[in-house]
């Protein structure tokens, strides 16, 4: 089976300018999380959704937003770039919601670089 | 703010040898989950422990969990060139534990 796949593996955008990415969770995985991990530093949530629904936000700005499909891959985007947005964005699944006892599956990364 | 700290930063030890990493936290946990990353590369799920545990096994792997002095340790024994890496622990909290808290990471180099 496939695990978490996330695309695009690599970008670079310029300050401003707006970015997808993308996430196909594991199958039967209904809830998704996204992180966002700069340069040696720990993931930091952002987002997770579950059954298509925004169950937690983490402290990022507006400028960031999610949805989540009907077939439970998801979309982060992130509008008016800033330098500070290059970092690895991971994205997570997990078979239900709560963590409690729930191994949370992580995908490859999104590599993002704003110049 | 993350809520875990490892221990050390940096790891340095010879194949054959075993290598422990720390990691503390702040506020009262669901599960702790420890992880390992590749320079550049996703999450890698190692062992998850829950609170009611105090220690858990996976093959080269031994975690330990002591919720009072709220920290948990990472053992890998007869370490390998192939185990280098970052290991991340992860706390997700009762209630509503959706969300994963990392530390900063230990950074484990293994020379052949």
């Amino acid at each position: 089976d496939a695990g978490v796949t996330q695309s695009p593996t690599h970008l670079i955008k310029t300050r401003g300018q707006h970015v997808t990415l993308r996430c196909s969770p594991i199958s039967g995985h209904k809830s998704v999380s996204w992180y966002q991990q700069v340069l040696g530093q720990g993931p930091q949530f952002i987002f997770q959704y579950y059954e298509k629904e925004e169950r937690g936000r983490g402290n990022f700005p507006d400028r960031f937003s999610a949805r989540q499909f009907p077939n439970y891959s998801s979309e982060l985007n992130v509008n008016a770039l800033l330098l500070g947005d290059s970092a690895l964005y991971l994205c997570a699944s997990s078979f239900i919601e709560r963590t409690s006892g729930n191994t949370i599956y992580f995908g490859e990364g999104s590599w993002l670089t704003v110049v | 703010s993350q809520q875990g700290e490892e221990d050390p930063q940096a790891l340095s030890i010879q194949e054959g040898e075993n290598a422990t990493m720390n990691c503390s936290y702040k506020t009262s946990i669901n599960n702790l989950q420890w992880y390992r990353q590749n320079s550049g590369r996703g999450l890698v799920h190692l062992i998850l422990i829950r609170s009611n545990e105090r220690e858990k096994h996976s093959g080269r792997l031994r975690v330990t969990l002591d919720t009072s002095k709220k920290s948990s340790s990472l053992l890998i024994t007869a370490s390998r060139a192939a185990d280098t890496a970052s290991y991340f622990c992860a706390t997700g909290r009762g209630g509503s534990n959706y969300k994963l808290t990392f530390g900063k990471g230990t950074l484990l180099t293994v020379n052949p």
